[in-house]
């Protein structure tokens, strides 16, 4: 049973670009979170999905940032228009129906040149 | 809003010492984690603690729960250098949502 796949691990990107943090939860999982880390700071939740629906978004940036996990396929996390700081790691975790523990991936490592 | 602050925030200590980290929330929650994380890497989970009085040991580290006093420590016995790394407590919050409240972070360093 693989853990949970985030990708890509790095990212770069130029002001004003896109990005597209993927993440796909642990099999059986249908619960996903998406988290930011900014350096040298702790992890803040961003938003809380599961398939098909945005459960809470409360941390999610208004502007730019959106969330969707679709039926089919992975988690995504689309940032529009990047300016430098939103280079941070952002993490994606997934839990079961019956949460006991979350499951971290390995982070994606956005950074905006 | 729960908040979640954790001290020190940065911690060097000779390998062999013991030294308590501390985690304080501000509102109830019934699930606390400890983690680990290590340079550019993921976070690694240390610990779940359920209940009012839990205890929970892993080699060097034991982790604790007191629900009234909304407050966890980590216990670290006898240092060793491959334990230096930020270690982060975070707390459930949302009722449904499961979300997690990360504290701040302790950096920990440990010296030979």
């Amino acid at each position: 049973n693989a853990g949970v796949m985030q990708n890509p691990r790095h990212l770069v990107r130029r002001r004003g670009q896109e990005a597209r943090l993927r993440c796909s939860p642990m099999k059986g999982h249908s619960h996903v979170y998406w988290y930011r880390q900014l350096p040298e700071e702790g992890l803040k939740f961003m938003v809380y999905l599961q398939k098909e629906n945005i459960i809470d978004e409360s941390g999610m940036p208004k502007e730019r940032f959106s969330a969707e996990f679709p039926k089919e396929g992975p988690s995504i996390l689309r940032i529009q228009q990047v300016v430098r700081g939103d280079s941070a790691a952002y993490f994606c975790a997934s839990q079961p129906d019956r949460p006991t523990e979350a499951f971290f991936g390995q982070g994606t490592r956005l950074t905006v040149v | 809003e729960l908040k979640v602050e954790q001290n020190p925030l940065f911690l060097s200590m000779q390998e062999g010492k013991n030294y308590t980290i501390y985690c304080n929330y501000s509102t109830t929650s019934d699930r606390l984690y400890w983690y680990r994380q290590d340079p550019g890497k993921s976070l690694e989970s240390l610990f779940v603690l359920l209940s009012n009085g839990a205890v929970k040991q892993e080699g060097r580290l034991m982790a604790s729960l007191d629900t009234k006093a909304r407050l966890s420590t980590l216990h670290i016995t006898a240092a060793v250098h491959d334990l230096s790394a930020t270690y982060f407590c975070a707390v459930v919050y949302g009722g449904a949502t499961n979300k997690l409240i990360f504290g701040t972070g302790t950096l920990l360093a440990v010296q030979p």
